[in-house]
């Protein structure tokens, strides 16, 4: 079974632009999350999406928005990016027995 | 204050011995479920073990185990059998609410960063 994918590994852009990233659950995972990482703030939720509802919320700017199709897969767009916006962006579905799934992360960094 | 706490900033352990990677955690929600995460230096996040507040018994996935005190709040993983491929960052969270419905939130640990020694 294929894990959790994420497009693209790495992103350089500049200040001011937009960036959208792209997840594929897990088959059969309906529910896709989205967690920044950065080296000081560690892990922080920034949503979930539920059969393309947004069903909870992290505390970050209206710059970060997301959605999902209706095929599960989902993605997250942030924009005006700023220069602490750089992190490693993690999705992860889940089944509804609640173990969460990562995929690989995609590495952001911005100039 | 913290939900996840893991006291253990960073770990030593020889090839082959075991170690105990501490976690303890805060709620008041008597529905929770804690998970354990390795993240090597590649930078993917590796689902290791999962506990449910309610499950009579301690989780266990080959050489990883939960030793889970509910009353203490703590949520200890053991690693038996070191090898040097468990070289990493460990990652304690926990999820508030029961499993299901819009419960897919996790509150993460500061990690641990465990070195195995050949």
């Amino acid at each position: 079974k294929a894990g959790v994918t994420q497009t693209p590994r790495y992103l350089i852009k500049t200040r001011g632009q937009q960036v959208t990233l792209s997840c594929s659950p897990i088959s059969g995972h309906r529910s896709v999350s989205w967690y920044q990482q950065t080296p000081g703030q560690g892990l922080q939720f920034l949503f979930e999406y539920f059969s393309e509802t947004q069903r909870n919320k992290g505390n970050f700017p209206g710059r970060f928005s997301g959605r999902q199709f209706s095929n599960s897969r989902s993605e997250m767009n942030v924009s005006t990016l700023e220069l602490g916006d750089s992190a490693l962006y993690l999705c992860a579905s889940s089944n509804d027995r609640g173990s969460l799934h990562f995929g690989n992360g995609t590495r952001l960094t911005v100039t | 204050a913290q939900k996840i706490t893991q006291t253990q900033p960073g770990m030593f352990v020889q090839e082959k011995e075991a170690v105990t990677l501490d976690c303890t955690y805060d709620t008041s929600d008597p529905s929770y479920g804690l998970f354990w995460y390795k993240q090597p230096s590649s930078g993917e996040m590796i689902f290791l073990i999962y506990q449910g507040s309610y499950d009579q018994q301690n989780a266990t996935e080959g050489r990883y185990s939960l030793n889970f005190q509910k009353a203490r709040k703590s949520a200890n993983l053991v690693i038996s059998a070191s090898q040097l491929g468990d070289s990493a960052m460990y990652f304690c969270a926990m999820r508030e609410g029961r499993s299901g419905g819009s419960n897919y939130k996790l509150t993460f640990g500061k990690g641990t960063l465990l070195t195995v020694n050949p």
